[in-house]
């Protein structure tokens, strides 16, 4: 079984520049998730999207920070300008839908996108 | 509301001693619990989880973790480590009631001397 695919594993930008992260989760998988890690930080929670609809995004910087998963399979999410604050990896991980007493609520991730903004 | 702490940033042990890493949890429903190694430059794996079955959970690589409802503890333990163990471990908490969103702790570095 494959697993989450992410892409570019690596990009440097100038700030005020845009950037472009692409996430396909496991075939099957209902529910998708962003999180930010910032270097010597736990993983937050930027949006999750359960199918094509979006669960929680109460922390994702609306300004300049937007997701879609139009079909709901694979996601895009995007920052545009770039700060400094925003180097940190973009992790992408993908569970099946929620139901409690029906299954864990495991994740699985990604390997990220690694930004850095100069 | 849920949250997670984990109270050591860092834990240093030498090889063959044993780990533990604490973890500490708030949740207003019955939580599933997990932790998960990164290594460098690696993606999130998980280790073990728990989801209101035995209390005492065996995870992979020798770890276990107790969950202690008394009180709010998921502690990850390893009778005795490796150096191969030595990487960041995160607590994650997430709530069976309402929307099921997995919260993080900070992380806890873990240190093997050889």
């Amino acid at each position: 079984e494959a697993g989450v695919a992410q892409s570019p594993r690596y990009k440097i930008i100038e700030k005020r520049q845009s950037v472009a992260f692409w996430c396909n989760p496991i075939s099957g998988h209902a529910t998708l998730y962003w999180y930010q890690q910032i270097l010597g930080q736990g993983p937050k929670l930027l949006i999750q999207f359960q199918n094509n609809g979006v669960v929680d995004d109460s922390q994702l910087p609306k300004d300049r920070f937007s997701a879609e998963r139009l079909k709901g399979v694979d996601s895009t999410l995007k920052i545009q300008p770039a700060k400094l604050e925003d180097s940190a990896v973009y992790l992408c991980a993908s569970s099946l839908r929620f139901t409690a007493g029906a299954n864990t609520g495991e994740l699985f991730f990604g390997e990220g996108s690694r930004l850095t903004v100069l | 509301a849920q949250s997670v702490t984990q109270l050591d940033s860092h834990v240093s042990v030498s090889e063959g001693t044993p780990v533990l890493l604490r973890c500490n949890y708030s949740s207003s429903y019955s939580p599933s619990l997990f932790w998960y190694v990164q290594h460098p430059n690696k993606g999130l794996q998980l280790l073990l989880k728990y989801t209101s079955a035995a209390t005492l959970v065996k995870g992979i690589n020798g770890f276990e973790a107790e969950f202690k409802k008394s009180e709010t503890s998921f502690h990850l333990t390893k009778p005795s480590a490796h150096m191969s163990d030595a990487a960041e471990y995160f607590c994650v908490v997430g709530e069976s009631g309402g929307s099921y969103i997995p919260t993080f702790g900070r992380g806890t570095s873990l240190i093997v001397h050889p």
